[in-house]
């Protein structure tokens, strides 16, 4: 079956510019995750949504950064006012019961 | 809260050899450890999860890891290392039923030497 899919795989912007990461998660799954990964780190948590729940963003580092999901299905991941330290990998994923899926993820170069 | 400390950023085998990768986590409630592999440019895949029931549990392409609540460790181990083993291993921890999010270690970057 389909897993979890990302687009773009890659983006390069400008500083300053706003960019939209998109995920879509495994069908039927609940809940959706937002993940960035720096180069040589492990996973930090930005977001999550659980059905009709509000999303607990307390993994958001600043404001600049924000994310909407339409009812269980796409997710978008909207970072403004792009800085060079936003430049990294944004993993989405998705959950219907313990175990996470992840999809491939978006590269983010900020120039 | 929990954390989660992975011993080694680089660990490097020769092919045949014992695979051990060692994790650590802290939580305050009984919790589910996940060890995920991310091989170059791709995203996260399950190699095996523990929530509940036998503390040795098997995963995909041999690895297994063991659930050791007095030592707080679930280290993730091969008996034979394959060259397609190279990848990057990150071990997880949630707080078990109901908790919603997971918190990752640094990762472990494994190569294998033939």
């Amino acid at each position: 079956g389909a897993g979890v899919s990302q687009s773009p795989s890659n983006k390069v912007t400008e500083k300053g510019k706003d960019v939209e990461l998109r995920c879509d998660p495994i069908s039927g799954h609940t809940a959706l995750y937002w993940y960035r990964q720096r180069l040589g780190q492990g996973l930090e948590f930005l977001i999550y949504f659980q059905g009709n729940s509000a999303p607990d963003k307390s993994g958001l580092p600043s404001d600049r950064f924000s994310a909407e999901r339409t009812g269980e299905s796409v997710s978008t991941l909207t970072i403004q006012r792009t800085q060079q330290e936003d430049s990294a990998v944004y993993l989405c994923a998705s959950r219907l019961t313990e175990t996470q899926y992840f999809g491939p993820g978006t590269r983010l170069l900020v120039l | 809260a929990q954390s989660v400390t992975q011993l080694g950023s680089h660990v490097s085998v020769s092919e045949g050899a014992l695979v051990l990768l060692r994790c650590n986590y802290s939580s305050s409630v009984p919790p589910y450890l996940f060890w995920y592999v991310q091989y170059p440019n791709q995203g996260l895949q399950l190699l095996l999860k523990y929530t509940t029931g036998a503390t040795l549990v098997k995963g995909i392409n041999g690895f297994e890891a063991e659930f050791k609540k007095s030592e707080t460790s679930f280290h993730l181990t091969k008996p034979s290392a394959h060259m397609s083993d190279a990848a990057e291993y990150f071990c997880a921890v949630s707080e078990g039923r109901g908790a919603q999010k997971l918190v990752f270690g640094q990762g472990t970057r494994l190569t294998i030497n033939p």
